[in-house]
């Protein structure tokens, strides 16, 4: 079966700092996919990167990057220098590459909350 | 721009009725799904679709049925409305041999009674 666990339910911070949001996975398949999206206020979920399995080069896109670690099954988050608005829920998934349709499984979302 | 589009963004309806969540998305997907978000436990599947008239049960589909007469539009069912059934519930659709990037509608808030 397969799980997501982000530990961390809220994360407060103060504008400028660096945040890290943790995402331990678990699966049987050799061949998977990690997601991040981000959910603002507004609802609606937006995705933030893709991860193959075999792809373990850590990503940074701006002020987002990302460390995936097979050894520890982790896909950690990081938002550097934080802004308002950054202030979401940010979900990470996982999906088996052996799953034709696309399904994903979430983890239950960590809120962050930038104040200024 | 790719557009999911949900109905309602907020219904409230009592115990027992008849609960239409409607979802058309523009961007001739073939994968459509419908995931509920509560507090804690995150997105959870209640159902999807991989062509119209197919629809296959995802991890919780107790309570829900779901339509798709059109590649188009995903429809959620609850046939008798029960509170525990109050929740955020979110569609999504995705390519179908993609590797698996959902796009999201707003979400839509129902509150049973």
């Amino acid at each position: 079966a397969q799980k997501v666990t982000q530990a961390q339910t809220e994360i407060s911070v103060v504008e400028k700092e660096d945040v890290t949001l943790d995402c331990v996975y678990e699966t049987r398949d050799t061949t998977y996919y990690l997601f991040w999206y981000k959910q603002p206020p507004s609802g609606e979920l937006v995705f933030l990167i893709r991860r193959n399995s075999f792809d373990e080069q850590n990503e940074i896109s701006g002020r987002y990057s990302w460390n995936f670690q097979k050894s520890t099954s982790s896909f950690n988050f990081t938002i550097t220098a934080s802004q308002v608005v950054d202030s979401a829920v940010y979900f990470c998934a996982l999906r088996s590459a052996t799953d034709s349709w696309g399904k994903l499984q979430f983890g239950a979302g960590t809120q962050v909350v930038v104040t200024p | 721009d790719v557009k999911v589009t949900q109905s309602s963004r907020y219904l409230v309806k009592r115990t027992g009725e008849k609960v239409f969540l409607e979802c058309v998305q523009d961007m001739d997907h073939e994968n459509m799904f419908w995931y509920r978000q509560d507090p804690g436990l995150g997105l959870r599947l209640i159902y999807f679709s991989y062509d119209v008239k197919m629809k296959e049960k995802g991890d919780i589909p107790e309570g829900y049925s779901v339509s798709r007469e059109k590649k188009e539009r995903f429809s959620l069912i609850l046939e008798s409305a029960s509170t525990n059934q109050t929740s955020m519930y979110l569609c999504a659709s995705s390519f179908g041999l993609d590797t698996g990037e959902l796009f999201f509608g707003e979400g839509s808030r129902l509150t049973v009674l």
